[in-house]
């Protein structure tokens, strides 16, 4: 039982590149989530999705893209990179229960030079 | 809208000493209250979390109480060792699944 897995671990983009992260979970769990993590700022959510085919924006959702495709997986896109969106990258799954816990992946470093 | 305010780090204790981390929130209905854990290097772990208000939860020697009187919920844990040294992330849930973290607070515990 692997839980949250987030591929890859690091990435160095250059500005205008694109990229798409995974994360995948095997916990069968409704709920996923993305959330960037920056210096002195917290978590702070980006996307999320309540099911499979269903995305919704979240606090910071601009220059990302996200697809859920299947169940398992939850995809984040950065189209065209920009220096702003050097991060670090985490994604989370919960059951389907409200106010439920989140499991969380190791985390992407993404670097936008 | 619902937000955490919890204390600015770095707390730098040593071995054995009494940790206290405050955390406030602000929220409309009755949320469910977490903290989390983020050590060097990994993701976050569920340290512990409460549901309702005068719950009290608890893990690996850590405790928060549920305040609404003083919207609170402060992270206490009665002696600390160096392996507790990490980022410690008060949480409240909002909209029913979505977390409202704090800045987060670094703790390191010396020898």
């Amino acid at each position: 039982n692997a839980g949250v897995t987030q591929t890859p671990k690091f990435r160095v983009l250059k500005t205008g590149q694109s990229m798409t992260l995974l994360c995948a979970q095997d916990m069968n769990h409704e709920y996923m989530y993305w959330y960037r993590q920056d210096p002195g700022m917290g978590l702070r959510l980006i996307h999320y999705s309540v099911g499979e085919g269903t995305t919704a924006k979240g606090e910071v959702p601009d220059g990302y893209n996200v697809s859920r495709l299947k169940k398992q997986n939850f995809l984040l896109g950065l189209e065209s990179a920009a220096p702003s969106q050097t991060s670090v990258y985490f994604c989370a799954s919960s059951y389907h229960l409200e106010k439920a816990e989140q499991y969380f992946g190791p985390g992407t470093r993404l670097t936008v030079t | 809208g619902d937000s955490v305010t919890q204390m600015e780090g770095p707390v730098t204790l040593s071995e054995e000493a009494f940790l206290t981390i405050n955390c406030t929130y602000t929220a409309t209905g009755y949320p469910s209250l977490f903290w989390y854990v983020q050590y060097p290097g990994e993701g976050l772990q569920l340290l512990l979390k409460a549901t309702k208000a005068d719950d009290k939860g608890s893990n690996k020697g850590f405790e928060a109480t549920y305040r609404k009187e003083t919207t609170s919920f402060h992270l206490e844990k009665g002696s600390v060792q160096v392996s507790d040294s990490a980022v410690y992330f008060c949480a409240l849930s909002y909209s029913g699944y979505a977390l409202n973290f704090g800045k987060g607070t670094s703790l390191l515990v010396t020898p």
